[in-house]
């Protein structure tokens, strides 16, 4: 199994929006809608951010938001602040009844 | 509070075995599920395996089958992983992290366990 694709690194400036693809397969993002989204800070255990797609856990903010179309899920975070600055990775459940993860993406605010 | 605390840091040899821990708290420790992930350095995030802790059903990623073991024992609300034959590869940084079912996401994850595999 490939780990899902993601964009190895975007940036931004405060303020703007990005977003960040993450492309699977029939077999795993297309397959389910487990799709979801981890913050990592440097040195730092990752924190879910998205769950089933474009579900926030209770205590994250709302400009972090979900997407799916097909094969491809998205992250998009509006209004971005310096403290967005981290790795992102994508998760998918799989057709096999695993997990894959994204390569991650390393996001820097300008 | 939900938590998730891990054993500390390792360093071991080539050949060693090893077992780490991940002691849940503030929840049902049996009716969540518990996984692995290995973050090697620099790296990104490797699914390893999870384990429901009430009745010990176990899932392993096809990369890790046969490398490790994922055990739990409820009576003290610990998940371990462990190595029969540590080799300098599995040098990595290892979190667990828990979830609803078997299909859901983490949340949420221990402080993780280095792991330093050197002779």
């Amino acid at each position: 199994q490939s780990a899902l694709t993601q964009p190895a690194s975007v940036s931004g400036s405060p303020g703007q929006s990005i977003t960040i693809s993450c492309t699977g397969t029939s077999s795993d993002v297309g397959y389910s809608n487990y799709v979801s989204w981890y913050q990592q800070h440097p040195g730092k255990a990752p924190k879910l951010m998205i769950y089933d797609v474009s579900e926030r856990p209770s205590g994250v903010s709302y400009r972090f938001s979900g997407s799916k179309s097909g094969n491809t899920a998205s992250l998009t975070i509006s209004g971005l602040q310096t403290e967005d600055e981290a790795d992102y990775y994508c998760s998918s459940y799989t057709s096999s009844s695993t997990f894959l993860f994204g390569g991650g993406t390393k996001l820097t605010v300008l | 509070e939900v938590q998730l605390v891990q054993s500390g840091a390792e360093v071991k040899k080539p050949g060693e075995s090893l077992k780490i821990s991940c002691k849940g708290s503030g929840y049902s420790f049996t009716n969540y599920w518990i996984g692995w992930v290995r973050q090697m350095p620099g790296k990104g995030l490797e699914w390893m395996g999870i384990i429901y802790p009430g009745d010990s059903d176990t899932r392993y990623s096809p990369s890790f089958q046969g490398q490790v073991t994922i055990s739990a024992d409820r009576s003290i609300n610990t998940a371990y992983l462990q190595w029969s034959s540590l080799k300098a590869s599995d040098t990595a940084m290892y979190y667990c992290a828990r979830a609803l079912t078997s299909r859901d996401s983490f949340d949420p994850w221990g402080q993780g366990t280095l792991v330093t595999v050197s002779s």
